[in-house]
């Protein structure tokens, strides 16, 4: 069965500076891998997803995500930090089963962002 | 409907009651999904509907929860007996199933048991 790890609980970083949200995943193939945001108040969005093909993919919001498949890893960087990104950042992991395809979710980082 | 559906947005209830807790999922997607998350918590999962398949309970915390999808699309988790531990942010999320589509949440119902 497929799973994912998120090491870090939380993350503080300056206003400006670049991020890097880590992410790892057990699957035995290939995975189907996405980055959800949850702002406060809000529902979670998704931010990007990656299936096949280049390993870094792009998403909203100036965020992209590098697929690593001999780390069974899937971090989430943006070069700079704004205030509005602070949130709660969740990875996952989607993969076919039985009854079809199922999504699994990290238990999530939260961005602390300061002035 | 355009997005995925809660209701209530929020409900208060007294120890050891019963709630309901209703999802209506986005015209057309199979896949339903229940999440709870707790104050600084992350997503817990609870239990997935596909079609016709037997639901994946295996999130469920205890047989106090329930959950019921009826005519493959509106979903209803049941909560008997609340306690204090089960308040919460209960997230349903519904996708098509198909590989690699992404789910979609709803705004969440915030369950408060005092």
């Amino acid at each position: 069965a497929q799973s994912v790890t998120q090491p870090d609980i939380h993350i503080t970083v300056s206003e400006g500076a670049s991020l890097e949200l880590r992410c790892n995943y057990s699957y035995g193939a290939t995975p189907y891998l996405f980055w959800y945001v949850q702002s406060p108040g809000q529902g979670l969005q998704l931010l990007l997803k990656y299936f096949s093909g280049d390993t870094l993919v792009q998403g909203i919001k100036g965020f992209e995500a590098e697929f690593k498949r001999s780390q069974s890893s899937f971090n989430l960087r943006k070069p700079s930090v704004h205030w509005s990104d602070a949130a709660e950042y969740f990875c996952a992991v989607g993969a076919p089963g039985t009854g079809g395809f199922k999504t699994i979710f990290g238990a999530g980082t939260r961005l602390f962002v300061k002035a | 409907g355009a997005g995925v559906s809660q209701s209530p947005s929020n409900k208060v209830t007294e120890k050891g009651k019963d709630v309901e807790l209703r999802c209506d999922p986005i015209s057309g997607h199979t896949a339903l999904y229940w999440y709870r998350q707790s104050l600084g918590q992350g997503l817990e999962f609870l239990i997935y509907f596909q079609g016709n398949s037997a639901p994946d309970k295996s999130g469920l915390p205890s047989d106090r929860f329930s959950a019921e999808r009826t005519g493959g699309s509106v979903s209803t988790l049941t909560i008997q007996r609340t306690q204090q531990e089960d308040s919460a942010v209960y997230l349903c999320a519904s996708s098509l199933a198909r590989t690699g589509t992404e789910a979609f949440f709803g705004q969440g119902t915030r369950l408060t048991v005092v």
